[in-house]
């Protein structure tokens, strides 16, 4: 089964700074990377997601890469802010989903210094 | 059009005692997932259902059993909780693409 390495684990970046998340996969069948926020005592919430057939995709201040050669993709934050602090998920799957299902990364606790 | 909605929110067990956590959907998805997360954890996922009628064990399902009932409802039972299951539930479900959860139930099992 497909299997996601999130790095790092904890982020503390300053106000105002870029911050940046990576992931690897390990199932080179895998088209379909979400992103997800949890705030605290939340639900995780859907940021940003990206298709295979896409090396990149932006929304505002968070952008996404994949490089499928190589079975990476990133997170990207740019201009952060408070309401950025939260742990945000990785995930990697196959669509349309049929048996498949979302392999989840171990999270990254992500704090903005003010 | 509320999304994903789990039932309950915040319940205390005693171990032994058995329970069924309850969700909806009401963007006709067919695929529905019950996940678990400890404190400080990421997700595990419990059980899934890719499609009505049909259910299949996720990555930690002993202890627990599901029920498609019909297309828009999946519920999670324990059948004797054990301190171990205590820890916050979330259902979610998709499409093709994305997962929506709902809000989460927070189990705790004394």
């Amino acid at each position: 089964g497909e299997n996601v390495e999130q790095h790092p684990s904890t982020l503390s970046v300053q106000e105002g700074d870029s911050a940046v998340i990576k992931c690897t996969y390990s199932d080179s069948a895998s088209n379909y990377f979400p992103w997800y926020k949890q705030e605290l005592g939340k639900r995780p919430q859907l940021i940003i997601d990206i298709r295979s057939n896409v090396g990149e995709k932006k929304d505002q201040r968070i952008a996404v890469t994949l490089n499928k050669t190589a079975k990476h993709f990133s997170l990207h934050i740019t201009e952060t802010q408070p309401e950025d602090s939260a742990v945000y998920f990785c995930a990697a799957s196959k669509v349309p989903f049929g048996n498949e299902k979302l392999t989840f990364g171990t999270g990254t606790r992500l704090t903005i210094i003010p | 059009n509320a999304g994903v909605t789990q039932t309950p929110k915040f319940q205390v067990l005693k171990t032994g005692q058995s329970m069924t956590l309850q969700c909806a959907q009401d963007m006709n998805h067919n695929s529905m997932y019950w996940y678990r997360q400890d404190p400080g954890m990421g997700l595990r996922l419990i059980y899934y259902s890719a499609s009505e009628g049909t259910t299949d064990k996720g990555e930690v399902p002993n202890g627990y059993n599901v029920s498609r009932l019909n297309k828009r409802e999946f519920s999670l039972r324990l059948e004797s909780a054990a301190p171990s299951q205590t820890s916050v539930y979330f259902c979610a479900s998709s499409m093709t693409g994305p997962i929506y959860f709902g809000e989460g139930s927070w189990l705790t099992v004394v």
